[in-house]
């Protein structure tokens, strides 16, 4: 099992651009979460879904959009990037049941200049 | 009030001491409580999940206090090893599995 697989590792974009953060997990996981982490924070919850067709809003939703037509994919979306939004951005997962780990992608570094 | 809150530290220690971290949360019905690990701004691992009645992993000690609203960590014995930021991690008011993390206590243990 590859785990959760976040691409790019990287990426700098211009103010006002756009891209999508893809996330995919082969644990057959029903949960899945984005998480972004700005120098010196903890991390904080974007949007996370509890199973394909069904997403919901965490902590930081604003400015970005997130879709889960699959159980394995969860991509993040960023419409119009703002230097705001230059973060270390996280995909996780987690099986849902009992009381057990989230599985980590490995980030993504964004810049928006 | 923040839902999750923690002491951000740092915690400068000696080899060999005993630490003590606190983590706070605001939803009385939040039944997940866990303690992760971060290591320069890698990705987060499991350190512990934190069980009602209390649980121990070798030098790690998790405790919960439902009446206080707070889960604590307690290191033993620290090692230059331990040195890191240590996130606690509780389920939201929405959801069982709205997971949200403090903003981490950084320890750093000294030769």
């Amino acid at each position: 099992n590859a785990g959760v697989t976040q691409t790019p590792k990287f990426r700098i974009l211009k103010i006002g651009q756009s891209m999508t953060l893809q996330c995919t997990q082969d644990m057959n996981h029903n949960y899945m979460y984005w998480y972004r982490q700005d120098p010196g924070m903890g991390l904080k919850l974007i949007y996370y879904s509890v199973g394909a067709g069904i997403t919901d809003k965490g902590e930081v939703p604003n400015g970005y959009n997130v879709s889960r037509s699959t159980t394995e994919d969860f991509p993040l979306r960023l419409e119009l990037a703002a230097p705001s939004q230059t973060s270390v951005y996280f995909c996780a997962s987690i099986s849902g049941v009992g009381n057990e780990k989230l599985f980590f992608g490995s980030g993504t570094q964004l810049s928006v200049l | 009030r923040k839902e999750v809150e923690q002491d951000p530290g740092p915690f400068n220690v000696p080899e060999g001491a005993t630490v003590a971290f606190n983590c706070t949360y605001s939803n009385s019905a939040s039944q997940s409580f866990f303690w992760y690990r971060q290591d320069c701004r890698k990705e987060p691992k499991l350190l512990m999940s934190v069980y009602s009645s209390g649980n121990e992993d070798g030098r790690f000690t998790a405790q919960l206090n439902r009446a206080s609203q707070y889960i604590s960590l307690l290191i033993r014995d620290s090692k230059l090893s331990d040195s890191a930021t240590y996130l606690c991690v509780v389920n939201g008011m929405d959801s069982s599995y709205k997971l949200i993390f403090g903003s981490g206590t950084r320890l750093l243990v000294r030769p």
